[in-house]
C-alpha cells in the first residue's frame, strides 16, 4: 500500500506569504500529481512528476511551482500567496498499471 | 483535450429507490476510475474499469464500462443515507498517464 502524507492538514496565512505545502509517499512511485479543489467542484491538475529532477505543469495554469529532489517527496510551494489561492491542494501517487490514483488527504489553505 | 461530463450534477435520492449517474468522455480510452468524497475529506477508489463491458460491484454500487460509447455508469440499488456524497469518474486517455475528472455528481439521500 503507498501511503501518503500531506501536511499541513489545514493553513491559514496572510497575503504575500512563502508558504510549501508538502507531500511524501513510502513506497517509491515514481508518477505524483498536484491537483486544486475548490470545494464541491471538480479537480484540476496543477503539477506533475515522473521521477526525480522532472516535472510538468498541469492543465490548470498555477502560480506555484513544484520539485522532486527526492522520490519520496514532491513538495509544492507559492512564493506569495494571495486569497485567490484559498483552496485545497490534493496530492496523489500513482501505484503502477491497473491501479487509481491513491490521493493524500489534502491540505486545506486559506489566504487572508 | 479530454472532456469528462458528468451528469446529473446533483441528485437527490430516495432511500429505497435505485439511481444512475452517467460519465460521458470524449476521446479514446479504455482506463476508467469512479472515487467517492465525502464532505472536507479526500477522494477515496471505488472501482477501476480497465476495459470494455467491465462491471465492478461493491455493496450497493455497480459500475460498468462501454468504451465504444465513451461511457460509464455508477448504478446505486436502494440508496441508503450512508451514500450521500459527491462520486467522480476519472478518464485516462490512452497516450497518457494524466487523468482528467468529470465534475462530480453530489448525491444526498433522504429518508
Amino acid at each position: 500500500e503507498a501511503d501518503i502524507y500531506q501536511t499541513p492538514r489545514y493553513l491559514v496565512i496572510g497575503t504575500g506569504k512563502k508558504i510549501t505545502l508538502e507531500c511524501s509517499q513510502t513506497m517509491g512511485h515514481d508518477k505524483m500529481y498536484w491537483y486544486q479543489q475548490d470545494p464541491g467542484m471538480e479537480l484540476h491538475l496543477i503539477h506533475y512528476s515522473y521521477g526525480v529532477n522532472s516535472t510538468e505543469k498541469g492543465d490548470l495554469s498555477s502560480e506555484s511551482t513544484v520539485s522532486r529532489i527526492r522520490t519520496e517527496h514532491f513538495p509544492l510551494t507559492l512564493e506569495s500567496a494571495r486569497p485567490s489561492h484559498t483552496s485545497q491542494y490534493l496530492c496523489a501517487v500513482d501505484r503502477g498499471y491497473n491501479s487509481p490514483l491513491h490521493f493524500g488527504n489534502g491540505t486545506r489553505l486559506t489566504v487572508t | 483535450e479530454l472532456k469528462v461530463e458528468q451528469n446529473p450534477l446533483f441528485l437527490s435520492m430516495q432511500e429505497g429507490k435505485n439511481y444512475t449517474i452517467y460519465c460521458n468522455y470524449s476521446t479514446t480510452s479504455d482506463r476508467l476510475y469512479w472515487y467517492r468524497q465525502d464532505p472536507g475529506k479526500s477522494l477515496e477508489s471505488l472501482f477501476v474499469l480497465l476495459s470494455n463491458g467491465a462491471v465492478k460491484q461493491e455493496g450497493r454500487l455497480m459500475a460498468s464500462l462501454d468504451t465504444k460509447a465513451r461511457l460509464s455508469t455508477l448504478h446505486i440499488t436502494a440508496a441508503v443515507h450512508d451514500l450521500s456524497a459527491t462520486y467522480f469518474c476519472a478518464v485516462e486517455p490512452m497516450d497518457d498517464y494524466k487523468l482528467s475528472f468529470g465534475a462530480g455528481t453530489t448525491v444526498t439521500v433522504r429518508a
